[in-house]
């Protein structure tokens, strides 16, 4: 099975420019794989940033959003503040109705 | 407003059956994929499956075929996630999504609060 990657963890600095990444173990994410991404803090349910790649989901500030860079999706976060400390996954399509979830990458804002 | 406002906490034995629901409410209920997504403590999420209301198609993760039931009731808009043995592996955080649109290649983009779900003797 298709195991969707992402890095474990990351960390920026206030103010600072972050991009995390969301792969595939074989082959390359285009756009044809909808690539979205969820931002989550513990306790809260998640909360829908980006999808179909670079759409931003209703009230969520432009200093989010998504990509592709080469073969993987993108998620960039802007002048990074300390309430974007959080988990932050992606999903993939797969086709068929099946979408899968990467393993999350932790945010530090430090 | 769009919301998906889902069931209370459960606390059940190994072996019992379980149905968790997700009520949509402020959208056309049978005209958007709904599902849901599971997450054990501690851990990511997880992709379990979804259905559209307005003719009950359903898709499941292959990690989810056969171990769970997903089904709705337009006539309530009302989707449910079932278990017919429960195990203690399905302790877990279990939330319900709409899908942005009707296709189902439209992410999730409205999330219910979450029902957690303990199993254990």
């Amino acid at each position: 099975q298709t195991v969707v990657t992402q890095e474990p963890s990351f960390s920026v600095s206030p103010g600072g420019t972050v991009t995390l990444t969301c792969g595939l173990s074989s082959g390359s994410v285009s756009t044809s794989y909808y690539p979205s991404w969820y931002q989550q803090t513990p306790g809260q349910a998640p909360r829908t940033l980006i999808y179909n790649t670079n759409t931003r989901s209703s009230g969520v500030p432009d200093r989010f959003s998504g990509s592709i860079l080469g073969n993987k999706a993108a998620l960039t976060i802007t002048g990074a503040q300390a309430d974007d400390e959080s988990d932050y996954y992606c999903v993939l399509y797969m086709g068929s109705g099946i979408w899968v979830f990467g393993g999350g990458t932790k945010l530090t804002v430090l | 407003e769009v919301q998906l406002v889902q069931s209370g906490a459960e606390v059940k034995k190994p072996g019992e059956s379980l149905k968790i629901s997700c009520k949509g409410s402020g959208y056309s209920f049978t005209t958007y994929w709904i599902g849901w997504v599971r997450q054990m403590p501690g851990k990511g999420l997880e992709w379990m499956g979804i259905i559209y209301p307005g003719d009950s198609n359903t898709r499941y993760s292959p990690s989810f075929q056969g171990q769970v039931t997903i089904s709705a009731d337009k006539s309530i808009s009302t989707a449910y996630l079932q278990w017919s043995s429960l195990k203690a592996s399905d302790t877990a955080m279990y939330y319900c999504a709409r899908a942005y649109s009707g296709g189902t290649q439209d992410a999730f983009d409205i999330w219910g609060q979450g029902t957690m779900v303990t199993v254990s003797s």
